[in-house]
């Protein structure tokens, strides 16, 4: 299977503990995106990489979230001192050239 | 800044008829792309369709179709001969073409039942 690959597909963790999310693009995509979708809602943009660039921020981006893509390939999302208003669908995309963008499964956050 | 609004949360279908779907949205911008993405039960989020504000002429993909009314800021999903599988959450979302932004958004949502 070559699409867009996340792991681990759920995670369920205590409140205050940090957790890290890993996200495999499409092997030739240079853009790479994360977003969050909550329970009946839409996805919410968190942010956006081209090659190892963080080139876009969200607000709900706060000092407790930081993401990474050092070589351009696979991205990490870590959250620190996770809270209960954490748990969340997070999704990685991705795409070639920018327009169409490709998701993968997703990993559910569960903040107990 | 940009919003996206599917004003309809549920919508149910008879199998072999044709739905539409709605989807308004509001920018100030000229240049933007708007696309429509399916979400079945428990799968990843799929790309349907995708629109350029530039050019006049609606989306096809197969069953899919599009009525995009620029100046009136409608985008609408027209699904014929629908099947099972089409039962999904369906998202509108809009992303600029201006600016540098590449970030999508999105609507609340519609989920689609196809009834048997």
């Amino acid at each position: 299977d070559t699409g867009v690959s996340q792991d681990p597909r759920h995670k369920i963790t205590k409140r205050g503990q940090n957790v890290t999310f890993r996200c495999d693009p499409i092997s030739e995509h240079n853009r790479l995106y994360w977003y969050r979708q909550t329970l009946g809602q839409g996805p919410e943009f968190l942010t956006y990489f081209q090659n190892e660039a963080q080139l876009e921020k969200s607000r709900l981006l706060s000092d407790r979230f930081s993401a990474e893509r050092p070589k351009g390939s696979f991205s990490t999302l870590e959250i620190q001192r996770t809270e209960q208003g954490d748990s969340a669908m997070y999704l990685c995309a991705s795409s070639d050239e920018g327009v169409g963008q490709f998701f993968g499964p997703g990993t559910r956050l569960t903040v107990l | 800044a940009q919003t996206v609004t599917q004003s309809q949360p549920e919508m149910s279908v008879q199998e072999a008829e044709t739905v539409t779907l709605s989807c308004t949205y509001d920018t100030s911008e000229s240049d933007y792309y708007l696309f429509w993405y399916k979400q079945p039960p428990s799968r990843q989020m799929i790309l349907v369709i995708r629109q350029e504000a530039y050019k006049q002429q609606n989306a096809t993909e197969n069953r899919f179709s599009v009525n995009f009314q620029k100046a009136a800021k409608s985008f609408s999903l027209k699904i014929s001969d629908s099947q099972l599988g089409d039962a999904a959450m369906y998202f509108c979302a809009y992303r600029s073409a201006q600016g540098g932004s590449e970030k999508l958004v999105f609507g609340k949502g519609m989920k689609l039942t196809v009834n048997p």
